[in-house]
């Protein structure tokens, strides 16, 4: 069975500055990795996604992760974030065993302040 | 195109009743799921479908029913409502190939 870890739960961040959102998996077979976005009140939407290719993946509004399949992490970061970034991040995985089961690690609110 | 849609967006329900969660999808996607979200815990898969008459649990499956008669619909039926069941109800979709889940607006329930 798949698991994700987000080690962080919050993450506060000034306005412009870096970010990066951890998250590590543990799997016994190859993994397709996820990252979604919650803003306040409303359903989840993707951010991106790994299945094969290339590392580093780009997403929407500036987003980027890299897969590390040595370290089994895919961290997310923004090289400047916006007020418009607050907001609740989720990582997600699927075995490529079989099945299409998304399993999500318990999430990191990041806050951007002013 | 609208999506995932989820009905109703609120519910109170007491301690005892029954009821139904209704989500439709209109993408012709084969893979649809529940999902719980709880403060703290993220999202907990609650039953699965990977296409039409096939259905499966997920992790936190006790209380909660399925079936799937039709690619569109995947509803999830509550049989007795518990208080432990209040939480928002995520319903998802995702094409085989895709692999990328779509979320409806989800389903705030109460139980009192």
């Amino acid at each position: 069975a798949q698991s994700v870890t987000q080690l962080d739960s919050q993450v506060p961040v000034f306005e412009e500055a870096p970010v990066e959102l951890r998250c590590n998996y543990s799997s016994s077979v190859s993994v397709y990795l996820f990252w979604y976005v919650q803003y306040p009140n409303q359903g989840l939407q993707l951010l991106l996604k790994y299945l094969s290719g290339s590392t580093l993946v780009k997403g929407i509004n500036g987003f980027e992760a890299e897969f590390n399949k040595s370290q089994t992490s895919f961290h997310l970061r923004k090289p400047s974030v916006h007020i418009s970034d607050t907001a609740e991040y989720f990582c997600a995985v699927i075995n490529t065993g079989g099945g299409n089961k998304l399993t999500f690690g318990t999430g990191t609110q990041l806050k951007v302040e002013l | 195109n609208a999506g995932v849609t989820q009905t109703p967006k609120f519910q109170v329900l007491k301690t005892g009743q029954s009821m139904t969660l209704q989500c439709a999808q209109d993408m012709n996607h084969e893979y649809m799921s529940w999902y719980r979200q709880d403060p703290g815990m993220g999202l907990r898969l609650i039953h699965y479908s990977v296409g039409a008459g096939i259905t499966d649990q997920g992790e936190v499956p006790n209380g909660y029913n399925v079936s799937r008669s039709t690619t569109e619909d995947f509803p999830l039926r509550l049989l007795s409502a518990a208080p432990s069941q209040t939480s928002v109800y995520f319903c998802a979709s995702s094409s085989r190939q895709n692999y990328g889940y779509t979320f409806g607006s989800g389903t705030r329930l109460t139980v009192v």
